[in-house]
């Protein structure tokens, strides 16, 4: 059963700094992989979608990785700004199936002024 | 403006109540989904919809039916046989086309029981 794992569940940083936040997943055969960010009480917005043939996909200050040999993603936050300041989650789409995402359950960031 | 709403924001339910939760696109996506979320814990499906007239069940459907008759919208309702319902329940769509399946939600509804 494939499980989705996010850690930390929290991450507090200065302004400015680089960061990573990190995903693994149990089963390497996903058909792709979703980050996305939760602003209190609203619903998520996809950040960067990567397919399973893919390696890394980039949307200004955010990079997101793929490793699925190792079951591992990597989201880089360049430059952080209090602004992204919310929960992010990884979901992965196992390979073959219809519909099921698997959720992690989200690391939530903070970025301090 | 082209996106998902979902209403009402906040939501209570009196016990042995059924209660609907809509949702609504206009993105002309075929595929829809309901999940919940519960504090410290990760979205899980409810339902799915691929197409008109046709859905399917997610990993936790006891206590909860939909219906999808027209392609803009997908409610949901929940039931009395749902005994634990207090959780942030969201809707999404996505074209499903396996070369872009990018996830768009909707803002949330909060269910609350009385």
């Amino acid at each position: 059963k494939q499980e989705v794992t996010q850690i930390p569940a929290a991450l507090s940083v200065p302004e400015g700094e680089n960061l990573v936040l990190n995903c693994s997943f149990t089963d390497s055969a996903i058909y792709n992989l979703q980050w996305f960010r939760q602003d209190p009480g609203k619903g998520l917005t996809s950040l960067l979608l990567i397919q399973s043939s893919q390696r890394e996909q980039t949307s200004g200050r955010l990079n997101a990785s793929l490793d699925k040999s190792s079951g591992r993603s990597t989201l880089y936050i360049a430059a952080s700004q209090p602004g992204d300041s919310a929960t992010y989650l990884c979901a992965v789409r196992p390979g073959g199936s219809q519909g099921n995402l698997i959720f992690g359950k989200g690391t939530k960031l903070s970025v301090k002024p | 403006d082209g996106g998902i709403t979902q209403s009402p924001k906040y939501l209570f339910r009196k016990e042995g109540q059924n209660v609907t939760l809509s949702c609504e696109q206009n993105l002309n996506h075929d595929a829809m989904y309901w999940y919940r979320q519960d504090p410290g814990q990760g979205l899980r499906l409810i339902y799915y919809s691929q197409i008109v007239n046709d859905f399917q069940k997610g990993d936790i459907a006891e206590g909860y039916s939909v219906s999808r008759e027209k392609k803009e919208s997908f409610p949901l309702t929940v039931t009395s046989a749902q005994k634990n319902p207090t959780a942030f329940y969201l809707c999404a769509s996505s074209d499903d086309r396996r070369t872009n399946e990018k996830l768009f939600f909707g803002s949330g509804t909060q269910l609350s029981v009385l």
